[in-house]
């Protein structure tokens, strides 16, 4: 089966730094991504991964270990304007190829 | 602005209604989903449509009908729901089945309320 779990929320501070973890079970991994979903508005792409290691664009960056089913999302000073749900999904292969999703992690950034 | 448009934003239905939601994308792609968002729940997919031929439908109740006339278009059409089928329905685009990197795109959701 498919499993993906991720933590329910989380509160961090203006400017400091966060990480968000997500842990998955799948066949077919095919890679994973992150997406930012703010209230009432479409999931938006951040990052994806499908190689081991550190994928870095500005403030955030998120890491892969295949062998591990593990990924964290890190956010470096945050902004009021982070505070959203961080979404983590992953594709599993063959010929479905289709995008799972976790329950998602709803970040509140605090002054 | 993500290229893919739904309608309408908010519908309340009652339980004997039918109603349809609408999406349409902009962007040339060929592959289209419907997903289910409800609260605190993972987003669902529901339906998958490639070039305008179904190829996933993940045991969605009957009384959820998609239909997709052309590679632009979809909808979801709607009858005799439950208060349970409240949520945000999701549509989303991308150029192909190979999802990878960013090549999906989502619309905006309709919120859907059954009384």
């Amino acid at each position: 089966g498919q499993n993906i779990d991720q933590p329910t929320e989380m509160t961090a501070t203006e400017g400091a730094i966060v990480q968000i973890n997500c842990t998955y079970q799948t066949s077919g991994f095919n890679g994973l991504f992150w997406y930012q979903q703010h209230a009432g508005e479409a999931p938006t792409f951040l990052s994806y991964n499908v190689l081991d290691g550190l994928e870095e664009k500005g403030r955030f960056s998120s890491f892969l270990s295949r062998s591990k089913g593990y990924s964290y999302l890190l956010l470096k000073e945050l902004q009021m304007k982070d505070s959203a749900s961080y979404l983590c999904a992953v594709t599993s292969g063959g010929a479905t190829n289709k995008l799972i999703f976790g329950t998602g992690t709803l970040l509140a950034v605090q002054p | 602005e993500t290229g893919v448009t739904q309608t309408p934003r908010h519908l309340v239905m009652g339980m004997t209604n039918k109603k349809s939601l609408k999406c349409e994308q902009h962007l040339g792609h060929n592959a289209m989903y419907w997903y289910k968002q409800s609260a605190k729940k993972p987003l669902e997919l529901m339906f998958v449509y490639n070039f305008k031929e179904q190829t996933e439908n993940n045991s969605v109740p009957s009384r959820f009908s998609p239909e997709c006339p052309n590679s632009s278009h979809l909808f979801l059409h709607l009858h005799t729901l439950q208060p349970e089928d409240s949520a945000l329905y999701l549509c989303a685009s991308s150029l192909s089945r190979e999802i990878s990197g960013n090549t999906i795109y989502f619309g905006e959701g309709s919120w859907l309320t059954v009384v």
